[in-house]
C-alpha cells in the first residue's frame, strides 16, 4: 500500500565508512528523485532520474551515487561518509518532471560519528 | 537560477484563527508554485498547488494567492486546528522536462490551544 517507500529508516555508521540507502515506488511514475534535507529543514533536490536516465545533477560531492536499476527503483550510494553528510535523506517520484505532484518517502536519517 | 524566499521562519496562531505564511521567487520564468507540509518524522506531502494562469485557487481551509508581477505567493489557512502544526514549504518551478523544484527555507506553524 505504501507509495515511497525507503530503506533504512536510521542509519547511523562511522566516518569513511561506504553505505547504500534503497527506494523505491509502486505509483508507475517516471521521475525519481532525491533531496537532502539538513539540520535547519532547508530541502535541496541532489539527484533525478527519468525513467533511468539521469536529469538533474546538483553540485552534490562524486562521493554519492544513485543508481536506477529500473523505473521503479532509485538507490543512493554514499563512500567515504563525512560528519557533514549527516542529514535526513528524502526519496520521491512524480508523473512529470518538475512541474507536478511530488510523492515523498518518510526519509532516512543518516548519522555519522 | 531560482531563488524562493520564505517568510516568517516560525509563526504561533490561537486555534481558529488565520495564519499566513508568503513567498517570493526570483525567476520570472517560473510557472508552477506548490505547498508542501511536513509533519513530525514524515516526508513534506502537497497540500495545495497553483499554476502562473491564476491568480488564486482555494481547496477547504486552505488558499494560495499569486501575484506574478509582483513574484510573490501566499499560503493562507483560516480556521486552524492543532492538525495544522508542522512545518511549511512553498516551492517553485518552470513547465520544462529538466526542471527542478526550488523549495524555500520552511515556516514552522504551531497552533496554540
Amino acid at each position: 500500500d505504501t507509495a515511497v517507500s525507503q530503506t533504512p529508516k536510521y542509519l547511523v555508521t562511522q566516518m569513511g565508512n561506504d553505505k547504500s540507502i534503497k527506494c523505491e515506488q509502486n505509483l508507475g511514475h517516471d521521475t525519481m528523485y532525491w533531496y537532502k534535507q539538513d539540520s535547519k529543514k532547508f530541502l535541496k533536490i541532489m539527484f533525478s532520474y527519468n525513467n533511468k536516465e539521469l536529469i538533474i545533477n546538483e553540485t552534490v560531492p562524486n562521493r554519492f551515487s544513485p543508481k536506477s536499476p529500473d523505473k521503479a527503483h532509485l538507490n543512493l550510494h554514499i563512500n567515504s561518509l563525512e560528519l557533514g553528510d549527516s542529514a535526513v535523506y528524502f526519496c520521491a517520484s512524480s508523473q512529470l518532471t518538475g512541474r507536478d505532484t511530488q510523492y515523498f518517502g518518510p526519509g532516512t536519517r543518516l548519522t555519522v560519528l | 537560477g531560482e531563488n524562493v524566499e520564505q517568510h516568517p521562519s516560525t509563526l504561533s496562531v490561537q486555534e481558529g484563527d488565520s495564519a499566513v505564511i508568503k513567498c517570493t521567487y526570483s525567476d520570472s520564468a517560473s510557472n508552477y508554485f506548490p505547498w508542501y507540509k511536513q509533519e513530525l518524522g514524515k516526508g513534506p506531502q502537497l497540500i495545495i498547488d497553483i499554476r502562473s494562469n491564476v491568480g488564486e485557487k482555494k481547496d477547504q481551509r486552505i488558499a494560495v494567492t499569486l501575484n506574478k508581477t509582483a513574484k510573490h505567493f501566499s499560503l493562507h489557512i483560516t480556521e486552524t486546528q492543532p492538525e495544522d502544526s508542522a512545518v511549511y514549504f512553498c516551492a517553485a518551478s518552470m513547465d520544462s522536462s529538466a526542471s527542478k523544484i526550488i523549495f524555500g527555507s520552511g515556516t514552522r506553524l504551531s497552533i496554540r490551544p
